[in-house]
């Protein structure tokens, strides 16, 4: 597509209860990213897809949290057993390594609330 | 590792005034690319500008340039006749190029305020 989609845009969950957040990058960016931002923070790195690379999963605060990305496309975020802590907005982003366009292109994210 | 510093966590400008965004970064890679994200209210990240590092011509779009200081490791933003809409968050970001590739790094931003 045109640019990376985030869905669902807004979540709200049960302490406890699993989510899945989904990220759909733009097509041909063999790299994909996602990130979270906790109210009025930085942007802290969760996990780095890279083509048919192993996944870099250094950023990934828990084993609550796992991710995958199916045919070098598509990818999903999933937390298990969200906690209040785990209420942030999730980003994704994908890139080409190609100069002149190198960069980072978001999504608009995903707002998740435990309460 | 690499590190990205913004050390203004706010700024404020008088619309149609001038305003420069300070980073600074720690790097010992050679071939690398620096940007500035621009994150209104809707928290969409927009892209304002990007630097390569074997370039020494500063970047510029329209009414945002760079001064990219390779060797002080400094990348500051300049805005030219700031508007309502540049109010924002914005964040400078670091990125290898070469063979260690990793993830984007991100200061911590700076919030920008534009003042009637």
């Amino acid at each position: 597509g045109a640019g990376v989609s985030q869905s669902p845009s807004n979540k709200v969950t049960e302490k406890g209860k699993d989510v899945e957040l989904r990220c759909d990058p733009i097509s041909g960016h063999t790299a994909l990213y996602w990130y979270r931002q906790s109210l009025g923070q930085g942007l802290e790195f969760l996990i780095y897809f890279q083509g048919n690379s192993a996944p870099d999963k250094s950023g990934l605060p828990s084993d609550r949290f796992s991710a995958e990305r199916t045919g070098g496309s598509v990818s999903t975020l999933t937390i298990q057993r969200t906690q209040q802590e785990d209420s942030a907005v999730y980003l994704c982003a994908s890139s080409t390594r190609q100069r002149p366009n190198y960069g980072y292109t978001f999504g608009s994210g995903t707002r998740l609330t435990v309460v | 590792a690499q590190t990205v510093t913004q050390s203004q966590p706010e700024m404020s400008v008088q619309e149609a005034e001038t305003v420069t965004l300070s980073c600074t970064y720690d790097t010992s890679e050679s071939d690398y690319y620096l940007f500035w994200y621009k994150q209104p209210p809707s928290r969409q990240m927009i892209l304002v500008i990007r630097q390569e590092a074997y370039k020494q011509q500063n970047a510029t779009e329209n009414r945002f340039s760079v001064n990219f200081q390779k060797a002080a490791k400094s990348f500051s933003l300049k805005i030219s006749d700031s508007q309502l809409g540049d109010a924002a968050m914005y964040f400078c970001a670091y990125r290898n190029y070469g063979g260690s590739q990793g993830n984007l790094i991100f200061g911590k931003g700076t919030k920008l305020s534009v003042k009637p």
